[in-house]
């Protein structure tokens, strides 16, 4: 979905050092969703932000941290990256005000490679 | 949120209707049925959701039964740009959680 972007798209990184990825939306949505991907898996949560001041725990969120900076961005550290981080992150949004459902949006992804 | 099962990998062929089934046994009165879609690595695309009644929209149709123990997601033309793997997933709607437990899905391959 183009109103949900991340950079960079893709990134090697060595073990060790401190990566950002990045997730802004256009959708004017107020909740914000990390995930990653490994091979032949599904999806699992690793941070969840409902609002600009609102930072929640997922499924696996050791190794990770987030900061919501804007209603539209929310940025994924790895503090310091370890081989088994290599895996496929996508951020999500949806809309608070669609009380009957939170239907997520997706952005592209990014590919993260950990040496 | 209920557990859902459903077939590994499908075949269909090219203009004919993909019938993807879901079973969802264990779902609760509250909890709505969604599918999504993931085209090799992209992020996954909502297709469509319901709660009871059966639901249609520009992409595909899906089929509640009356139990709600199981559901079917139509897409009624495949074309082989609907090869991908597609995700059944049941959930409720809360206001202090809203994982979506992705599973490992239906690889769907549209055959020429």
């Amino acid at each position: 979905d183009a109103d949900v972007t991340q950079t960079p798209r893709n990134r090697i990184t060595k073990t060790g050092k401190r990566i950002m990825l990045e997730c802004s939306q256009t959708k004017g949505h107020d909740r914000m969703y990390w995930y990653r991907q490994d091979p032949g898996l599904g999806l699992r949560l690793i941070y969840y932000s409902f609002d600009v001041k609102d930072i929640n725990k997922g499924e696996i969120s050791d190794g990770y941290s987030v900061s919501r900076q804007a209603q539209a961005k929310f940025s994924l550290s790895l503090e310091s990256a370890i081989p088994n981080q290599t895996a496929l992150y996508f951020c999500a949004t949806s809309d608070r005000g669609k009380v009957s459902t939170d239907t997520q949006y997706f952005g592209p992804g990014t590919r993260l490679t950990v040496l | 949120d209920a557990k859902t099962t459903q077939p590994t990998s499908m075949d269909c062929a090219e203009g004919r209707a993909a019938n993807l089934p879901c079973n969802h046994s264990t779902i609760s009165g509250n909890e709505y049925v969604y599918w999504y879609r993931q085209i090799h690595s992209q992020g996954p695309q909502y297709i469509i959701h319901g709660l009871k009644n059966n639901e249609t929209n520009e992409m595909a149709s899906l089929i509640i039964t009356e139990d709600r123990k199981s559901s079917t997601l139509i897409l009624p033309h495949a074309t082989l740009r609907d090869t991908a793997v597609y995700y059944c997933i049941v959930r409720a709607f809360t206001n202090t959680g809203n994982q979506f437990y992705f599973g490992t899905g239906t690889s769907l391959t549209v055959i020429p």
